[in-house]
C-alpha cells in the first residue's frame, strides 16, 4: 500500500495563512480530503474533492491540488483553527489511506 | 441530521474478540448512497482505516487487517457492527465508526470515498 506525507507540525500567528501539504505517489489519479480533529474530538471534514468544502465550514478553509501534492489552506488563521488536520484518499477499490496528520499550532 | 454512536466494552482481553456496535440515527443505513466503516485511532497516533460495510452486507477491508475482521450489518436496527478477533494490546486505540460516500465522479471517473459522519469514538483497551 501506498502512502500519505505530511509534515508533523505548522505554526502561525493569528490573522495569517495556514498551508498544509500532503505528497502521495497516487494523488495524481485520486480525490484528496482533509478532516479537522481538536483534541478529545472526533474528526471533522473540511474539504473533499480536492477543493470542496462542506457546508458549515467556514470559507477561510481551501483546497487545492498539484499534481503528487495537495494542499490545505487556512486565510485569516483563528485560535480555534488550532488542531491536527489529516489528509486521506482511496484508490479505485475504496483503500483508504490517511496521512500521518499535521498539528497546527496557533502561536 | 445524521448520527452514530459507538457502543461495547472497553476493555477486552489479550487474544479475545473485541466488539463493537454502531448505532445510526437522523437517517437510513439501508439508504444506498453510503458505505458504513470503521476507522480506529491509536493513542496520540494517526488514523487507521478498517474498513465497510454496504448495507446489503458486501464488505471490503483494510488488507493489513482482514484475518481478523468481521463486519455485520442489522438493518432492522440501523445499526453495523465489528469484530477483532485475536486482539494484543497493539490494537488498544479510539475505535470510530462513520458514514463512508463511496462513488464514481462523473467528471473525472475517479473513486471518490470521504467520511462526512462520525461517532464521537470509544476507547478500547486491550489488557489483562
Amino acid at each position: 500500500s501506498y502512502e500519505l506525507t505530511q509534515p508533523p507540525s505548522v505554526s502561525v500567528s493569528p490573522g495569517q495563512t495556514a498551508r498544509i501539504t500532503c505528497f502521495g505517489d497516487a494523488l495524481p489519479n485520486q480525490r484528496a480530503y482533509w478532516y479537522q480533529q481538536r483534541p478529545g474530538q472526533a474528526p471533522v471534514l473540511v474539504i473533499y474533492k480536492d477543493n470542496e468544502r462542506p457546508s458549515g465550514i467556514p470559507e477561510r478553509f481551501s483546497g487545492s491540488s498539484s499534481g503528487t501534492i495537495v494542499t490545505l489552506t487556512i486565510s485569516g488563521v483563528q485560535a480555534e483553527d488550532e488542531a491536527d488536520y489529516y489528509c486521506q484518499s482511496a484508490d479505485s477499490r475504496g483503500t483508504v489511506v490517511f496521512g500521518g496528520g499535521t498539528k497546527l499550532t496557533v502561536l | 441530521q445524521v448520527q452514530l454512536q459507538e457502543s461495547g466494552p472497553g476493555l477486552v482481553k489479550p487474544s479475545q474478540t473485541l466488539s463493537l456496535t454502531c448505532t445510526v440515527s437522523g437517517g437510513s443505513i439501508s439508504s444506498g448512497s453510503f458505505y458504513w466503516s470503521w476507522i480506529r485511532q491509536h493513542p496520540g497516533k494517526g488514523l487507521e482505516w478498517i474498513g465497510y460495510i454496504y448495507y446489503s452486507g458486501s464488505t471490503y477491508y483494510n488488507p493489513s487487517l482482514e484475518t481478523r475482521v468481521t463486519m455485520s450489518v442489522h438493518t432492522s436496527k440501523n445499526q453495523f457492527s465489528l469484530k477483532l478477533n485475536s486482539v494484543s494490546a497493539a490494537d488498544t486505540a479510539v475505535y470510530y465508526c462513520a458514514r463512508g460516500l463511496l462513488r464514481v465522479d462523473l467528471e473525472s471517473t475517479m473513486t471518490l470515498y470521504y467520511f462526512d459522519y462520525w461517532g464521537q469514538g470509544t476507547l478500547v483497551t486491550v489488557s489483562s
